[in-house]
């Protein structure tokens, strides 16, 4: 299976900030590479697809980055509504893996 | 609007059996692969089966493989997960998802992106 290895783990961070959060895999996936976003007590939410692309009604302040092993989530000012945590995913090969996630909290 | 409402989960000794089901609205369900992803407290996302379109071909992670069974009914907008043989570390919220893009966009069998998700349903498992 492909691991999907996240940093950091957690960040804290201010309303406004910019926030970049990395994935990485064990292996090349192209772009084959989605964010979700889950608050607590809440399903994952998807944000954005195919490493750079936004889900419909995401704000623009979400983008994505990245292909082969390395990809980034941006947050480019952070909301209140953002904190929760956020994982990526890969669709390359089958079954499909998680990032372990990365907690946004409140600096 | 599309929603997915779970349905099912509860409490169950190990060994035991359990069957999720989850109810499809606001989309040509029958167009869809579906999935299910369950979350352990406090822990990850953990992707467990997807099930085609139309409910010729099943795909299962490693952990339920043999135990879990994903079936679906496309007249009635459902898809199921039995669950047999439950093990303590099946306790989860298991979510139904289905898949971002139709089975005539979608490349692989297996699926790509889960959107939107259901609000899930808790499975403990526990004597």
């Amino acid at each position: 299976d492909i691991q999907m290895t996240q940093s950091p783990s957690s960040v804290s961070a201010s309303v406004g900030d910019r926030v970049t959060i990395t994935c990485r895999a064990s292996q090349v996936i192209s772009s084959w590479l989605a964010w979700y976003q889950q608050k607590p007590g809440k399903a994952p939410k998807l944000l954005i697809y195919s490493a750079s692309s936004v889900q419909s009604g995401v704000p623009s302040r979400f983008s994505g980055s990245g292909s082969g092993t390395a990809f980034t989530l941006t947050i480019s000012s952070l909301q209140p509504e953002d904190f929760a945590t956020y994982y990526c995913q890969q669709a390359n090969d089958f079954p499909p893996t998680f990032g372990g996630g990365t907690k946004v909290e409140i600096k | 609007q599309v929603q997915l409402v779970e349905s099912g989960g509860g409490v169950v000794q190990p060994g035991g059996s359990l069957r999720l089901s989850c109810a499809a609205s606001g989309f040509t369900f029958s167009r869809y692969p579906m999935h299910w992803v369950r979350q352990a407290p406090g822990k990850g996302l953990e992707w467990v089966a997807v099930i085609s379109y139309d409910g010729t071909k099943e795909y299962y992670a490693d952990s339920v493989m043999g135990r879990f069974t994903i079936s679906r009914d496309n007249s009635k907008n459902t898809v199921f997960l039995q669950m047999n043989s439950l093990r303590a570390e099946d306790t989860a919220s298991y979510y139904c998802a289905r898949n971002l893009r139709d089975a005539y966009e979608t490349s692989a069998d297996w699926g790509d992106w889960f959107d939107p998700w259901g609000q899930g349903t808790l499975v403990t498992v526990s004597s």
